[in-house]
C-alpha cells in the first residue's frame, strides 16, 4: 500500500499569516499521463471533506485562491497564503494512483 | 446540482448485517467510478470500496474483503454497500463519494455494538 505521511500533525496559526502542510508518499504518484494523483481536502467539524486541490496543483472550483498545491513524485505541499478563521479543521491528502486509495493522517489547523 | 444522500445506517450487533444506500444525482452518477469511504469516530478517512460505472470492476480494502459488497443500479442512480459479518471496528460514518471531483454525501453512521 502507498503510505501517505503528513507533517505537521497540528498547526496553530495567527490569522493573516501563511501556513503550509507537507504530504509525502511512499511511492511516486506521477502517472504516465503526466498527472500526479494527489488530492487535498479540508474537513470542518461535523461535515464531510471538501476538495481543495486535485491532481497536486489544480485548485478546485469554489476553493479560495489563498489555497495552492505544489509538488510531484513523492513530495507535495499545500500552502495557505493568509489563514482565515474559516480555514480551521483537519486537512487530509489522498492518493488515487494505486489501490487501495490511501489518506494521510490529517493535519489539524487551529487559529491562535 | 451535486447531490449524494446516504441512508441505511444504524445500530447493529457484532456479526450482523446492514445495507447502505446512496441516492445520487444523474450528474454525479455519470462518472466512471463511485466510492465508499468511512471515518471511525475521532479518526481519519479510510477508503472502503470502488465500483466502475458498468459494475464490471469492484475493489475493496483488505479489511472488508469477503464481508462487504459494493453494487449500483444505474437506472435508479443508486449506490449500495452490503455489509455482512460486521465487527466493532466497522463502526464509522460511511460516505459515498466521487472524491476526485469533490462530490461527497453527508454520511450515514454505522455502529456495531452489543
Amino acid at each position: 500500500d502507498v503510505v501517505m505521511t503528513q507533517s505537521p500533525l497540528s498547526l496553530s496559526v495567527t490569522p493573516g499569516q501563511p501556513a503550509s502542510i507537507s504530504c509525502k508518499s511512499s511511492q511516486s504518484l506521477l502517472y504516465s499521463d503526466g498527472k500526479s494523483y494527489l488530492y487535498w481536502y479540508l474537513q470542518k467539524p461535523g461535515q464531510p471533506p471538501q476538495l481543495l486541490i486535485y491532481e497536486a496543483s489544480n485548485r478546485f472550483s469554489g476553493a479560495p485562491d489563498r489555497f495552492s498545491g505544489s509538488g510531484s513524485g513523492t513530495d507535495f505541499t499545500l500552502k495557505l497564503s493568509r489563514v482565515e478563521a474559516e480555514d480551521v479543521g483537519i486537512y487530509y491528502c489522498m492518493q488515487s494512483i494505486q489501490l487501495p486509495w490511501t489518506f494521510g493522517q490529517g493535519t489539524k489547523v487551529e487559529i491562535k | 446540482e451535486v447531490q449524494l444522500v446516504e441512508s441505511g445506517g444504524g445500530l447493529v450487533q457484532p456479526g450482523g448485517s446492514l445495507r447502505l444506500s446512496c441516492a445520487a444525482s444523474e450528474f454525479t452518477f455519470s462518472f466512471d467510478w463511485m466510492t465508499w469511504i468511512r471515518q471511525a469516530p475521532g479518526k481519519g478517512l479510510e477508503w472502503v470500496a470502488n465500483i466502475k460505472r458498468d459494475g464490471s470492476e469492484k475493489y475493496y480494502v483488505d479489511s472488508v474483503k469477503g464481508r462487504f459488497s459494493i453494487s449500483r443500479d444505474n437506472a435508479k442512480n443508486s449506490l449500495y454497500l452490503q455489509m455482512n459479518s460486521l465487527r466493532a471496528e466497522d463502526t464509522a460514518i460511511y460516505y459515498c463519494a466521487v472524491p476526485g471531483i469533490g462530490h461527497w454525501g453527508q454520511g450515514t453512521l454505522v455502529t456495531v455494538s452489543s
